[in-house]
């Protein structure tokens, strides 16, 4: 089993849609979780940290299920600059410096 | 401040020839990455650094592949003899303590293809 496990879509949406992508880890150690974005062709970026007791920014909603594995990201009210590829990322040991792992990705397009 | 810069953004080469990848973390990161990135396979940890130390290769596909960061300014990923199947984006990352934050802060690649 691969240590982060992410649909890799692609997900095509209509303007205005509501969409969410689920991910899965191995490790029930893993303490840490992240998503990142990935536009085309670009390095990935920070699009936010994953709290146990789930976050929120703006139309971006982020949660974590430990008992399941799982974490999740929602998208609301999703805009055309919303198209791109969403990483799941974990840091697998609770100790300073390990690397993050990432998933392969998921790919949304948002259509007008 | 400047961000992570990598050199060369793009490279062309044959079969067998020596590949060097260069990459200049932010300053003050104490950690750098280097990760690979397919289609198939997603993006893959390398190796990484702290404080110039190399902490975990595990990730290095063999003895193809070498890294080194011989100051806090400098890393390099070298391939030689290169493969067809060393055709990937090589992205450097740098950080300040991963662990807490979770943010590392990419290059933006170097994009490599082998004939």
């Amino acid at each position: 089993r691969k240590e982060v496990e992410q649909d890799p879509g692609p997900f095509n949406v209509p303007e205005g849609a509501t969409v969410a992508f689920n991910c899965t880890y191995s490790n029930s150690a893993s303490q840490s979780f992240f998503w990142y974005r990935q536009d085309c062709r670009k390095e990935p970026k920070l699009l936010m940290s994953v709290y146990s007791s789930g976050n929120e920014d703006g139309r971006f909603t982020a949660q974590l299920n430990r008992a399941s594995q799982y974490i999740s990201l929602l998208i609301r009210d999703s805009k055309l600059s919303d198209s791109a590829t969403y990483l799941c990322v974990v840091i697998p040991a609770p100790k300073a410096g390990t690397a993050l792992i990432f998933g392969k990705g998921t790919t949304l397009s948002v259509s007008s | 401040d400047a961000g992570v810069i990598q050199s060369p953004r793009h490279e062309v080469t044959e079969m067998g020839q020596e590949v060097t990848l260069r990459c200049k973390p932010i300053s003050g990161h104490d950690y750098l990455f280097w990760y690979r990135q397919t289609m198939m396979r997603g993006l893959e940890l390398l190796i990484y650094f702290n404080n110039n130390v190399p902490i975990d290769d595990s990730g290095m596909p063999e003895d193809r592949f070498s890294a080194k960061m011989p100051n806090a300014s400098f890393s390099t990923l070298k391939i030689q003899p290169s493969e067809p199947r060393d055709s990937a984006v090589y992205f450097c990352a740098s950080s300040y303590g991963t662990a807490n934050t979770g943010e590392l802060f990419f290059g933006e690649g170097s994009r490599l293809t082998v004939l």
